[in-house]
């Protein structure tokens, strides 16, 4: 139980294009989920917090604008990436959790910006 | 806020050894520190966790002991084997919002 999907797995877009990445959660409806950014040998680094119907809070220093964050169901939440930048490549990953401390993570989107 | 520290960040240890991975955080309030696994481009993945109502907790070959007091908490790893190399990352919990604050991570490597 509690597994958590992630799509696209790696992606390759072009400087100034807008890529979409969806985590769902699989066998479980998840009351929260959390996008985090990982760059190379460092720790994950919390973007956002998204609750279901309501809007996201965004952790300080991420642009709102720029990294949108839908949560249309218990079971999909979805990050766009909006005009990427070679700067925004990096690790991008998802949590989810029903209630409880717990976290279980999505495998994670290698986004590659040219 | 709350801020955890990990340490070390690299740890070399002849298999078959134990590991001691370490963290401290500052936020008392905190009230959930789970350890995860991460191999190289991987999702983490949760090894064990523990409460604070608890002192310490143990599953086959790894355990975890927290020290409320002097708010720092462990990990133990026995008999390491050759697939106990990755990075180990602490975290904590401190409020009920359920987000986490991650320690630094430590790189630990098992020497055959």
């Amino acid at each position: 139980g509690a597994v958590v999907s992630q799509h696209p797995s790696r992606v390759i877009c072009k400087s100034g294009t807008s890529v979409k990445i969806e985590c769902r959660s699989l066998d479980f409806q998840a009351t929260t989920m959390f996008w985090y950014r990982q760059f190379p040998k460092q720790s994950l680094m919390l973007m956002a917090t998204s609750n279901e119907g309501s809007k996201a809070t965004y952790e300080q220093g991420v642009e709102k604008d720029k990294f949108l964050i839908n949560h249309a169901s218990l079971t999909l939440s979805t990050l766009t990436v909006t005009s990427a930048h070679p700067e925004d490549s990096s690790f991008y990953i998802c949590s989810a959790i029903v209630a409880t401390d717990t976290q279980y993570f999505g495998p994670g989107t290698r986004l590659t910006v040219l | 806020g709350e801020n955890v520290e990990q340490h070390p960040s690299t740890l070399s240890v002849q298999e078959g050894d134990s590991a001691v991975i370490k963290c401290t955080y500052s936020d008392s309030a905190s009230n959930y520190f789970p350890w995860y696994k991460q191999e190289l481009g991987k999702r983490p993945q949760l090894i064990i966790d523990i409460r604070s109502n608890v002192g310490e907790k143990k599953d086959q070959r790894i355990a975890v002991t927290l020290n409320k007091t002097a708010k720092h908490f462990s990990l133990h790893i026995t008999e390491t084997q050759p697939e106990d190399s990755a990075v180990y990352f602490c975290a904590a919990t401190p409020g009920s919002n359920y987000q986490l604050i991650w320690g630094a991570g430590t790189k630990l490597i098992i020497k055959p």
